[in-house]
């Protein structure tokens, strides 16, 4: 089956750094990939949409200044959170639809923590 | 406008018990996809089911079943004789086609924390 996987899955960083994950298909191809952000006990957001070659589309209220995505490549996109602050503190997971885009693939989940 | 609505927000149930997740959704899309996902402690998300909106027929796998009901735009998930590792967070989703838009994003209900006692 398809393969999404994340890296690092878990980072601790310090307040005004900036952090980067990684998002990677495994063993498809993805010209799309979502960034999705999850807070205690809260639901899947989504973010942004990543699209390979061109820019990223943001959800209203998402800083896209803050939240740079790149999608470099068929299969991989990365999220870096710039200036990180301690209500930057998150779970973010990334996925990639399906052949039929339905459907969507999700990564394991990246959890960053801003001291 | 499109929406998931999962009204309970968590459910604690004893070993060997059934229980119901409902999840009601909002579209105006008449196609449609609706997926259940299960969200345990280390936070992956596990795909369970997904189903489109002219299927109706009920599904059973093992100890897991829905019912997909048009008529009430309900997609609830019995879990008969639950059991420990039940114990998770589930996700009703929608994803909608947007008037052949295919802008396909997935929109998450609130969740359920669904905990089975031993």
């Amino acid at each position: 089956g398809a393969v999404v996987s994340q890296h690092p899955s878990w980072v601790i960083c310090k307040s005004g750094t900036s952090v980067k994950i990684e998002c990677r298909s495994l063993d498809f191809q993805a010209t799309t990939m979502f960034w999705y952000r999850q807070f205690p006990k809260q639901s899947l957001m989504l973010m942004a949409t990543s699209n390979e070659g061109s820019k990223a589309t943001y959800e209203q209220g998402v800083e896209k200044d803050k939240f740079l995505i790149n999608h470099a490549s068929l299969t991989l996109s990365t999220l870096t959170v710039t200036s990180a602050h301690p209500e930057d503190s998150s779970f973010y997971i990334c996925s990639a639809p399906s052949r039929d885009s339905y459907e969507q693939y999700f990564g394991p989940g990246t959890r960053l923590t801003v001291t | 406008a499109q929406k998931v609505t999962q009204a309970q927000t968590e459910i604690s149930v004893v070993e060997k018990e059934d229980v119901t997740l409902d999840c009601v959704y909002e579209t105006r899309d008449t196609t449609y996809y609706l997926f259940w996902y299960k969200q345990p402690p280390s936070g992956e998300l596990v795909f369970l089911i997904r189903r489109n909106s002219f299927d109706e027929q009920n599904e059973i796998s093992g100890r897991y079943s829905w019912n997909f009901q048009k008529s009430t735009s309900s997609f609830n998930f019995t879990i008969t004789a639950s059991q420990v590792v039940d114990s998770a967070v589930y996700f009703c989703a929608l994803n909608g086609m947007n008037y052949g838009g295919a802008t396909n994003k997935l929109i998450f209900g609130t969740g359920t924390l669904l905990a089975v006692q031993p």
